[in-house]
């Protein structure tokens, strides 16, 4: 099977601006995960999304959004970039309790 | 306050030592995780846990649910395990977390 996809991989954008990045999950897995890393602050949960709906979501402001559809496929968004945006944004599919990484995408705001 | 505590942050040590990495976690968990991630980003999911012990190849793994820890240890360590190794706790008493993170252990091995 095909691992978790992620795109792009690198995106530069500009404070203000708005970004929208991609995960395609493993084929058959249901659950997708987004996470945030910094090296100031490390990994962080930003939500989970299971057929569609937002099961659990992280403590971060209403700038970060997501969805998923009806093939798994999940996006996240960013409105309104801010420096400190600047991260890895890492998704995860999973079955049950187990997690498969994507390769991530790494943003930077300037 | 990180309720998953990870030591020691760095380790250094020469190929072919035995590494033990720690992790400590403040409430129950439904699952432990250890992942892996190499320069460049990506992260490989090592071992999810929730009692015991778990071996693949050269990595073991073990948990003490009534302790609250867990440990990774590496085998006869090559340069190529040298890495990021970030346990994740996952459970009711994170709240809406999905996953909560230690801080990471940098592991460099020497040839």
């Amino acid at each position: 099977k095909a691992g978790v996809t992620q795109t792009p991989r690198y995106l530069i954008k500009t404070r203000g601006q708005q970004v929208t990045l991609s995960c395609s999950p493993i084929s058959g897995h249901r659950s997708v995960s987004w996470y945030q890393q910094t090296p100031g602050q490390g990994l962080q949960f930003l939500f989970e999304y299971f057929s569609e709906t937002q099961r659990n979501k992280g403590n971060f402001p209403g700038r970060f959004s997501g969805r998923q559809f009806s093939n798994s496929r999940s996006e996240m968004n960013v409105s309104t970039l801010e420096l400190g945006d600047s991260a890895l944004y890492l998704c995860a599919s999973g079955q049950g309790l187990e997690q498969y990484f994507g390769p991530g995408t790494r943003l930077t705001v300037t | 306050k990180n309720e998953v505590e990870q030591s020691p942050q760095n380790l250094t040590a020469q190929e072919g030592e035995f590494i033990t990495i720690n992790c400590s976690y403040s409430v129950g968990i439904s699952a432990l995780h250890w992942l892996q991630q190499h320069p460049g980003g990506g992260i490989v999911s090592l071992f999810m846990l929730s009692s015991g012990k778990k071996k693949h190849g050269r990595l073991i793994a073990t948990i003490n649910i009534q302790e609250k820890h867990s440990s990774l240890h590496i085998t006869a360590s090559h340069p190529r395990d040298s890495a990021v190794y970030i346990c994740a706790a996952e459970g009711p008493g994170f709240g809406n977390e999905k996953l909560t993170f230690g801080t990471g252990t940098r592991l460099t091995i020497i040839p």
